[in-house]
C-alpha cells in the first residue's frame, strides 16, 4: 500500500527554527509537495521537489531524499501566525497525490 | 479575484436528504478535484476530472457523484446523506499533473457539510 508518515504534533518557539520530517512509501514518484492549513482554511501551497536536495524559499526549505523516501520542512524565525498545520504530499505514478494526516505545529512565545 | 470558490460555506441537512455543492474556478486549469477532510484533518481524494473526463476515483460510496457542466466547474451531489458524510469538503485545481514541473493544487475556502 501507500503511505505517509509525519509527526503529528510539533511545538516550537518563536524565533526557533524547526523541522518537520516526512517519510513515504508510494508506487512512483512525481514529486513532492509541502501545504501549510491554518485551522478552518483550505491547504495553501509551500513547496514542490521532485529532484534530490535542497529548495530554499525565504524562510521556509524543503530537503528531499528519493534514495531514502524522505523529506523534510525547514521553518526558520518562527512567526506565531506558523502555527498550523503542513501537509506532505507525494504525487504518485498514476499523477495522484497521496497525503499525509499533517503535522500540526504550535508555536509559543 | 477568486481563484477557486465553492458554494455553500456551510450546509446543515437531515439525514436522507440529498445536496450538491458547486465549485468553480477561474484559473483555467485543466483538472478539478474533490476532497474530503473528517475530524482527524486526513485530506482524501474523492474525483478528480480532467478536461471533462473522470481520471481518478476512489472507492467512495456511489451517492456520491460528480458532475462537470464545462472546464471550470466541477459540482458534487450527494444523495440519501449519511451522518458519516459530516466533514469539510473541499474543491480544487492544477494544471495537468502529468504536463508541468510544478503543479500544484490550489483549494477553495471549504464547504463544512453538517448531517443532522
Amino acid at each position: 500500500g501507500q503511505n505517509i508518515d509525519q509527526p503529528t504534533e510539533m511545538t516550537a518557539t518563536e524565533g526557533a527554527i524547526v523541522q518537520i520530517n516526512c517519510t513515504y512509501q508510494t508506487s512512483g514518484f512525481n514529486g513532492l509537495f509541502w501545504y501549510q492549513q491554518h485551522a478552518g482554511e483550505a491547504p495553501t501551497f509551500l513547496s514542490y521537489n521532485v529532484l534530490d536536495g535542497l529548495e530554499e524559499k525565504g524562510r521556509f526549505s524543503s530537503f528531499l531524499s528519493r534514495s531514502k523516501g524522505y523529506s523534510y520542512l525547514l521553518l526558520k524565525e518562527l512567526q506565531m501566525k506558523d502555527s498550523a498545520s503542513y501537509l506532505c504530499a507525494v504525487l504518485d505514478s498514476n499523477y495522484q497525490l497521496i497525503w499525509g494526516a499533517g503535522t500540526k505545529l504550535i508555536i509559543k512565545p | 479575484d477568486t481563484a477557486v470558490s465553492q458554494t455553500p460555506k456551510y450546509l446543515v441537512t437531515q439525514m436522507g436528504n440529498d445536496k450538491s455543492i458547486k465549485c468553480e474556478q477561474n484559473l483555467g486549469h485543466d483538472t478539478m478535484y474533490w476532497y474530503k477532510q473528517d475530524s482527524k484533518k486526513f485530506l482524501k481524494i474523492m474525483f478528480s476530472y480532467n478536461n471533462k473526463e473522470l481520471i481518478i476515483n476512489e472507492t467512495v460510496p456511489n451517492r456520491f457523484s460528480p458532475k462537470s457542466p464545462d472546464k471550470a466547474h466541477l459540482n458534487l451531489h450527494i444523495n440519501s446523506l449519511e451522518l458519516g458524510d459530516s466533514a469539510v469538503y473541499f474543491c480544487a485545481s492544477s494544471q495537468d499533473p502529468r504536463g508541468t514541473r510544478t503543479n500544484e493544487q490550489f483549494f477553495g475556502p471549504g464547504t463544512r457539510l453538517t448531517v443532522l
